[in-house]
């Protein structure tokens, strides 16, 4: 009964490659985010989706590409990969945008760009 | 620009030992403030959270939280820790209008049995 679930759980490659993430939650939420966990554990969000739209967009480079076919996925397609993104990433969806939400959140997605 | 800090990033306490972990945020309007608790191998859930009423909030677990405006802190206390709390510890804060969770650092628990 896996509430929020990402593929891959681990993920290593070449620098240059493309390669995408992806997320699905079957809570019935509305609102889903990409945060990325750095080196010192700090997660920062780099988008978030209502609805389909999008809503937050952090400073993150274009090479990032989120992309919501429906309310219950949010993908994370990466370009041109670079050493600097190695990090985890971290899918999580909320009932609404609302800031005392509580957000759910997968299992998160080592990335090791070579 | 908003922040939030989580002093100690790691705690070694031994079973039965009374804990509290510090969480200060930088931001003087209305807040809303969680603790997320990461276990060995899962997923981070929600620990506890306030938005509004009374400062002392209990979550799960026997953990509680106090809310102090004056001091823009929302730490978290057990009075008595278990082998099963060890666990990634992270506190969140949601300010103003803003959508976004800033987050802390976390604290990585270790209790020894």
């Amino acid at each position: 009964d896996t509430a929020v679930s990402q593929t891959p759980k681990y993920l290593v490659t070449q620098m240059g490659n493309d390669k995408s993430i992806k997320c699905e939650q079957n809570l019935g939420h509305d609102t889903m985010y990409w945060y990325k966990q750095d080196s010192k554990k700090f997660l920062k969000i780099m988008f978030s989706y209502n609805n389909k739209e999008l809503i937050i967009n952090e400073t993150v480079p274009n090479r990032f590409s989120p992309k919501s076919p429906d309310k219950a996925h949010l993908n994370l397609h990466i370009n041109s990969l670079e050493l600097g993104d190695s990090a985890v990433y971290f899918c999580a969806s909320s009932h609404g945008l609302a800031g005392n939400n509580e957000q759910f959140f997968g299992p998160g997605t080592r990335l090791t760009v070579l | 620009a908003q922040s939030v800090s989580q002093h100690n990033h790691h705690v070694i306490l031994s079973e039965a030992a009374s804990l509290e972990l510090g969480c200060n945020y930088s931001y003087g309007g209305t807040v809303n403030l969680f603790w997320y608790v990461q276990y060995p191998g899962q997923h981070l859930q929600l620990l506890l959270k306030y938005f509004s009423g009374d400062p002392l909030v209990k979550g799960i677990k026997g953990f509680e939280a106090e809310f102090i405006k004056s001091k823009f802190s929302f730490n978290l206390r057990k009075p008595s820790v278990q082998w099963s709390d060890t666990a990634e510890y992270f506190c969140a804060v949601n300010a103003g209008s803003n959508y976004q969770l800033i987050w802390g650092a976390g604290t990585k628990l270790i209790i020894k049995p």
